[in-house]
């Protein structure tokens, strides 16, 4: 079974430059998240969606921060435009259902570095 | 805002010895569940554990589940070089919307 694809692995580009990062999940799982962990810290969820719903999207910074799940599948992330504190790495993760019946599965994640 | 607090923040010890790590967590859960990442990698699902259950075991794991102190354990033992990763408790707090938040986590370190 093949694992959730991330792309790109790194990144760094200049401050209030835009990047966007894709997501692919393990085939037939509804469940998508995306969190930030920056260095020294425990991911913090940005945005989950249920299909191509969203589910929860409370700690994502809306004048910068957009997502998308067309389709119910893959998911795109971007920011635009990039600060200095958005320098981290950005785990998508996907599940059968939701976190109240199962294990999420990471990505290894996509590290931004923001000059 | 962070749900779980893990204790210690770092760990180093032997290889061979056993590994405790602690978590705290402030609201009522569903579940607890624990994760691996080693450096410059996603996190690796380890162990769930439902809000009505207070022990599981898996392989060299052993996870607790007080709910009356809204504190958990996780116990690694004869630990291995292999071992050594960031470890995170995460938690699916009851009402609400499902989502998992994790803490700062562990680092454990084994020395050979």
């Amino acid at each position: 079974e093949a694992g959730v694809a991330q792309s790109p692995r790194y990144k760094i580009i200049e401050k209030r430059q835009s990047v966007a990062f894709w997501c692919n999940p393990i085939s037939g799982h509804a469940t998508l998240y995306w969190y930030q962990q920056i260095l020294g810290q425990g991911p913090k969820l940005l945005i989950q969606f249920q299909n191509n719903g969203v589910v929860d999207d409370s700690q994502l910074p809306k004048d910068r921060f957009s997502a998308e799940r067309l389709k119910g599948v893959d998911s795109t992330l971007k920011i635009q435009p990039a600060k200095l504190e958005d320098s981290a790495v950005y785990l998508c993760a996907s599940s059968a259902r939701g976190p109240r019946t199962g294990e999420l599965f990471f990505g290894e994640g996509s590290r931004l570095t923001v000059l | 805002s962070q749900q779980g607090e893990e204790d210690p923040q770092a760990l180093s010890i032997q290889e061979g010895e056993n590994a405790t790590m602690n978590c705290s967590y402030k609201t009522s859960i569903n579940n607890l569940q624990w994760y691996r990442q080693n450096s410059g990698r996603g996190l690796v699902h380890l162990i769930l554990i439902r809000s009505n259950e207070r022990e599981k075991h898996s392989g060299r794991l052993r996870v607790t589940l007080d709910t009356s102190k809204k504190s958990s354990s996780l116990l690694i033992t004869a630990s291995r070089a292999a071992d050594t990763a960031s470890y995170f408790c995460a938690t699916d707090a009851s009402g609400g919307a499902q989502k998992l938040v994790f803490g700062q986590g562990t680092r454990l370190t084994i020395n050979p």
